[in-house]
């Protein structure tokens, strides 16, 4: 099926575990991000890439790390995980670099540090 | 910098009532305007968009119409349905760098009761 496939669904992590969160879209679009989703929030930018060896940080992007190899996948690494980054993490993708096109989101990674 | 305001929720109406989630947004470019809807433990799906003044978007019965003079873009629908109840997010896409920023709000629940 075509669209934003994220894993894993659900992760539990310990103070200072490091992880990846992966992402990935099959509709060749050449912008993605990455998101985090706290209660009252709404959606902050973690980073996002407009293409294949390029990224930039977003507004929050502190303790993550991401990398754009291919087209396709868009991986988010916790380098030392903390409580603070207890979230729900949506990777989007949009087919336009300018203003009119829309994202398409994956189904998130619930993660929790414990 | 650009920002959303969405109103405060939860919005609890009754089935076949009239819907109004209001918005305004604060932006120094020519934004286009979005929708999106999140449906309990998925991700966010593109309801409607507009991408330049009084352009109306509507979809599956919702409508907003994007007001360049009052900087509003309200999400109305006719006759909600249960099935309507989810967070609905209105967002902004700007152009920064010479890329696409979106900035979203932070959500407003709609609960629709039989």
């Amino acid at each position: 099926n075509a669209g934003v496939t994220q894993t894993p669904k659900f992760q539990v992590l310990k103070t200072g575990q490091s992880m990846t969160l992966q992402c990935a879209q099959d509709m060749n679009h050449e912008y993605m991000s990455w998101y985090r989703q706290d209660p009252g929030m709404g959606l902050r930018l973690i980073h996002y890439s407009v293409g294949a060896g390029i990224t930039d940080q977003g507004e929050v992007p502190n303790g993550y790390n991401v990398s754009r190899s291919t087209t396709e996948d868009f991986p988010l690494r916790l380098l030392s995980a903390a409580p603070s980054q207890t979230s729900v993490y949506f990777c989007a993708s949009s087919y336009s670099m300018g203003t009119d096109g829309g994202y398409t989101f994956g189904s998130g990674t619930r993660l929790t540090v414990v | 910098g650009d920002s959303v305001t969405q109103m405060e929720g939860p919005v609890t109406l009754s089935e076949e009532a009239f819907l109004t989630i209001n918005c305004t947004y604060t932006a120094t470019g020519y934004p286009s305007l979005f929708w999106y809807v999140q449906y309990p433990g998925e991700g966010l799906q593109l309801l409607l968009k507009a991408t330049k003044a009084d352009d109306k978007g509507s979809n599956k019965g919702f409508e907003a119409t994007y007001r360049k003079e009052t900087t509003s873009f309200h999400l109305e629908k006719g006759s909600v349905q249960v099935s309507d109840s989810a967070v609905y997010f209105c967002a902004l896409s700007d152009l920064r760098g010479g890329y696409q920023k979106v900035t979203f709000g932070t959500g407003t629940k709609l609960q629709v009761i039989p």
